[in-house]
């Protein structure tokens, strides 16, 4: 299975500031996925990144808010842009390694303040 | 659209009962049906998986089937251990595999000793 490794897995951060997530595959994947978990929540998704192209994104996430990356096949960047309370999360990179087998990293906790 | 609903708890158990967590869905087609458990502080785990109609899939112990007649995907178990306390998600991929997945609001279940 794929190990999929995030950074940084946890961080408290000021309001009106950015922070970027970094994800790491261990083996190249054409398919990579950013979900947010609010606190107690499902997992929504956020958007699909593919290299080589621009990422898409889910309805009520716009690329001005989330910036993705992809800029080789085992490397995605998630930002989170003008953070406020709200964007308090657990943010998780997935990835899809041979058909329909979706693996996740452990994600990363945000805190807001 | 797609959507998963599965029914939400917590759910409670003794130690070696018999455990069913129901699950249903709403897609076009035939989509790909799956299972995830998420431990405490922990990302989350692809626990089973299932692409075609009457296709079982199984993992330690747990089982579920995909029944198109009923757009359903229950998660069973013969006998809980105390270990299997976790939150349970059921999640559903769209015919053709090009998008993320769908995800219920999770189960938590709780084992007792």
């Amino acid at each position: 299975s794929a190990v999929i490794s995030q950074k940084p897995s946890r961080d408290i951060c000021q309001r009106g500031t950015s922070l970027t997530i970094q994800c790491q595959v261990d083996s190249q994947v054409t398919m990579m996925f950013w979900y947010r978990q609010q606190p107690g929540q499902s997992l929504t998704l956020i958007a699909t990144a593919n290299q080589g192209s621009e990422a898409t994104y889910e309805s009520g996430f716009v690329i001005d808010k989330f910036p993705i990356s992809r800029p080789n096949l085992t490397f995605s960047t998630l930002t989170v842009s003008n953070m406020s309370p709200e964007d308090s999360s657990i943010y998780l990179c997935s990835a899809e390694q041979g058909a329909n087998t979706i693996y996740f990293g452990e994600g990363s906790w945000l805190t807001v303040v | 659209g797609n959507s998963v609903t599965q029914m939400e708890g917590p759910v409670t158990l003794s130690e070696e009962a018999f455990l069913t967590i129901n699950c249903t869905y709403t897609a076009t087609g035939y989509p790909s049906l799956f299972w995830y458990v998420q431990y405490p502080g922990e990302g989350l785990q692809l626990l089973l998986k299932a692409t075609k109609a009457d296709d079982k899939g199984s993992n330690k112990g747990f089982e579920a089937t995909y029944r198109k007649e009923t757009t359903s995907f229950h998660l069973e178990k013969g006998s809980v251990q105390v270990s299997d306390s976790a939150v349970y998600f059921c999640a559903l991929r769209s015919v053709g595999g090009a998008d993320g997945l769908t995800f219920g609001k999770g189960t938590h279940l709780i084992i007792q000793p």
